[in-house]
Parts: structure tokens; sequence; C-alpha cells
């Protein structure tokens, strides 16, 4: 069965930059088809899409964060990370791991989810 | 930025019939997503394609498309349905992920 766990401060102070990681067991992270994504809740607030990686490290990201997001991704450990620069008090949310599993133009979908962090924007 | 629209609230008796609805332009071209979120928990995919079920999800779980609205139907709804629920698309480009502002079904 495949799990992703969440890693990472639960705390960054603003203007600093919030640091993921996302480490992926029972299944391999350089499967075709399937890219590995960051998603965020704020609290009482709905889902948003941040961005999502390839094995290969092609990347997606989301045009409104596109500018503070880097993605990447460590193979040889069954890894991704997220980072997020320039961390303000609207940044604080819980932020999910996930399998994002993309076909084409069609399919596109995110099927495995990580427990989800909270991490709160905050000095 | 493409949006996706959802009601705020849905409520129904147990047993009844609970119909949630997802309005996004780009929706007859896109398929359609629905996630079911309990309190205090990471979502679950209980359709997706716009009407296919995942193993593991109740038969009671339904979905539909036509035109610019997604549907998601729960068929008997039970009082362990009561949750959010997301629906997901793409718009026409791909470029834009996105999710719906969440339905909270109340069940009783």
């Amino acid at each position: 069965q495949l799990q992703l766990q969440e890693s990472g401060p639960g705390l960054v102070k603003p203007s600093e930059t919030l640091s993921l990681t996302c480490t992926v067991s029972g299944g391999s992270i350089s499967t075709s088809s399937y890219y590995w994504g960051w998603i965020r809740q704020p609290p009482g607030k709905g889902l948003d899409w941040i961005g999502s990686i390839y094995y290969s490290g092609s990347t997606y990201y989301n045009p409104s964060l596109k500018s503070r997001v880097t993605i990447s991704v460590d193979t040889s450990k069954n890894q991704f990370s997220l980072k997020l620069s320039s961390v303000t008090a609207a940044d604080t949310a819980v932020y999910y791991c996930a399998r994002h599993y993309v076909v084409g133009g069609a399919t596109d979908y995110f099927d495995y989810w990580g427990q989800g962090t909270l991490v709160t924007g905050s000095s | 930025s493409y949006e996706l629209t959802q009601p705020p609230s849905v409520s129904v008796s147990p047993g009844q019939t609970a119909r949630i609805t997802c309005s996004g332009d780009a929706l007859p071209k896109k398929y359609g997503y629905w996630y079911q979120q309990k309190s205090g928990q990471a979502p679950v995919l209980v359709i997706y394609e716009d009407n296919k079920r995942p193993s593991g999800i109740p038969e009671r779980f339904s979905g539909s498309s036509s035109g610019t609205m997604a549907t998601l139907t729960i068929s008997g709804a039970q009082v362990e349905d009561e949750a959010d629920y997301y629906c997901y698309s793409t718009d026409t480009s791909g470029n834009h992920r996105v999710f719906g502002g969440g339905t909270k079904l109340t069940v009783l």
C-alpha cells in the first residue's frame, strides 16, 4: 500500500522560506504517468493546488504561487520537497503531499494523500 | 484564473438522496473529480473521470457531468457521509488545476 508522509518545521517566521519533504513508501517515485504534488488548505478553508513534479524533474506550478515556489525530487531517497519563499501569515495552512496521476490532457487527479502537516507563518 | 463553483452547504435526512453540483466553463471538455474530506482527515477520492468509482468506495456514490456542470450523487445518504466535498478539474489549457470551494454535507 502506497504511503506518503510530510515532514518539516511547523513554524516559519514571516519573510523566511517554508521547507517540507514528502517521503514515499510502498512504491517507487520513479513511475511513469505519476507526478507528485503539493496541496494546501488554510484553516477552515478549501484546497489549493501548489504544484507537482515528475521523477525526471519536470514541474507544473500554480500560476498564482509560481514566483515563490520550488519543488524538487530526490529519486534515490524516494522523496520530493517543497520550498515556499517570503512566507506571510496568509501561508498558514495544512500542507498535503499527494500522488498526482496525469495521462495526456485528460486524466488528471490526486489519488494517494499524506496525512498533512500544519505550518504556521508567524514570529 | 479558472474557478469551479459549488454550493456552500447541502442538507438531507438519512436515506435521502444528496446531490452536490460543481459548475465550471471547461467541464464540457475536462473530467470532473470528487473528494470527500472528513473533519481532521486528508481528502479521499470518491469519483474520478466524471463517473468512475475507485475501489472501496460504496456504490451509493455516483457522478455525472452535463455541459458546464458536474454532479455528485449520494443515493441513500448515511450519517457517516457527513463531510466536506470538493470537486476538482483543470481549465482547457491544463495549466490551472483547481478545486471547488467545497460543500458541507449534513445528514440528520
